[in-house]
């Protein structure tokens, strides 16, 4: 266990919709990474939050935000959902904003099917 | 981007057999190394990791070896058992991001 928290572990919805996915990071850890995997893809990184403050981004959509909450949980909403939205969503945490040596440690994802 | 490259997309071994992945990166600044490895329906579980300043790192019956002249990382694993079947993915840390290679599947033949 990593210790890092993802809900729902799936998700199934319609076009055009909008669903928020939650993160809790393991304890101690200040910053999130939010991942996004698609099928024969690897992972792709979408954007980074260090102790509350947007750090990085990455391949995100305009469709999509995030945030990181005071007790260090994020949320990645998404919006106006797109079958190609299709994915596994990863979320990763570690002690540190990046550079410095210390590994991420992932969630075991949230499964969303647009249909 | 950066690029973080797999050799072999997929790769079966007897088990008891060693087993070698090999990923090939781009960024000769990036410093820090790790190796990560997904079971089906998991995130990526942290293996072993590695520093620029090291060529070698021994974990329990993992080995990553690190040759910075030709920019390309290996991870070795002894006497393979079946829970080792899985895709393993090499991550470089390069500024503030860490970049993924695509990932080898790794097979083990009982």
């Amino acid at each position: 266990d990593s210790g890092v928290t993802q809900t729902p572990k799936h998700l199934i919805t319609a076009t055009g919709q909008r669903v928020t996915l939650r993160c809790s990071p393991r304890s101690g850890d200040l910053s999130v990474y939010w991942y996004q995997q698609s099928l024969d893809q690897g992972l792709q990184f979408l954007i980074q939050y260090y102790n509350g403050e947007e750090r990085a981004k990455g391949n995100i959509l305009e469709r999509f935000s995030a945030q990181q909450f005071p007790d260090l949980h994020s949320e990645l909403n998404l919006s106006s959902l797109e079958l190609g939205d299709s994915a596994l969503y990863f979320c990763a945490s570690s002690v540190a904003a990046g550079r410095n040596g210390s590994p991420l440690h992932f969630g075991n994802g949230t499964r969303l099917t647009v249909t | 981007g950066e690029s973080v490259g797999l050799h072999l997309p997929t790769l079966s071994v007897q088990e008891g057999d060693n087993s070698i992945i090999n990923c090939a990166y781009s960024n000769s600044a990036s410093d820090y190394f790790i190796w990560y490895k997904q079971e089906s329906g998991k995130g990526p579980q942290f293996i072993i990791d590695i520093r620029s300043n090291m060529d070698k790192r021994q974990g329990q019956r993992v080995t990553v070896l690190l040759n910075k002249t030709v920019k390309h990382l290996s991870l070795q694993i002894a006497a393979t058992q079946p829970g080792d079947s899985a895709v393993y993915f090499c991550a470089e840390n390069s500024g503030n991001q860490f970049y993924f290679g695509t990932g080898t599947s790794l097979t083990v033949i009982p």
